[in-house]
């Protein structure tokens, strides 16, 4: 069975920051670009950044909207993808999950909740 | 950026009927186009990949079709755990934009 755990949400204020985790198992994670995608009722869904593969050496692609402020990563030895958030603002507030591409996204966790608010 | 349209934006319909949602691309996407269905409190679950196929479980009601620009998504004979939301969204390269989403509710 897939699953996939985000954490690290919660509240932070304008210009700070916050790292998010996302543990996967159920299947090879090594094998898989992995992708957050945040939710907010006033932006809908909202495709954040994506991850490849060792030999795709780790290239990484994000929206025009958080370019140069986050940062995804990945380990595969711990089947996790992360996402460092710089210079947060208050329409990074949203719902974040973590989902592996393939052939659209099959699985998303539970997702994390983070909020920027002063 | 590629950009989706999703229309309607909301639609109520009765158990038992068939609805179709549509998606409109602002650019070729092949068929390169999934949909997601999500309900109150919930992760999104994919329904259709690659414009056509339907994911693992999904029961055979819903259809996808389309291809280049226009897509559709339909559903035969409305069930009660059917209503909620639907999202179109290209997967043909990124940003991987999402449509801004159907609401299905019950009449």
């Amino acid at each position: 069975e897939v699953k996939l755990e985000e954490s690290g949400g919660g509240l932070v204020q304008p210009g700070g920051s916050m790292k998010l985790s996302c543990v996967a198992s159920g299947f090879t994670f090594s094998n898989y670009w992995m992708n957050w995608v945040r939710q907010s009722p006033e932006k809908g869904l909202e495709w954040v950044a994506e991850i490849r593969l060792k030999s795709n050496n780790y290239a990484t692609h994000y929206a025009e909207s958080v370019k140069g402020r986050f940062t995804i990563s990945r380990d595969d030895s711990k089947s996790s993808v992360y996402l460092q958030m710089n210079n947060l603002r208050a329409e990074d507030t949203g719902i974040y999950y973590c989902t592996p591409d393939s052939d659209g996204f099959a699985y998303w966790g539970q997702g994390t909740l983070v909020t920027v608010s002063a | 950026d590629i950009q989706m349209t999703q229309s309607p934006a909301s639609l109520s319909a009765s158990v038992g009927e068939t609805v179709t949602i549509t998606c409109r691309a602002s650019e070729n996407i092949y068929s390169y186009l999934a949909w997601y269905q999500q309900k109150q409190g919930k992760s999104p679950q994919l329904l259709v990949y690659n414009a056509k196929t339907l994911a693992e479980g999904v029961p055979s009601r819903f259809s996808g079709s389309g291809s280049g620009t226009q897509f559709s998504l339909k559903i035969n004979s409305l069930q009660p755990e059917d209503f909620g939301s639907y999202y179109c969204q290209h997967h043909y390269g990124t940003p991987y934009t999402f449509g801004g989403g159907t609401k299905l509710e019950i009449k």
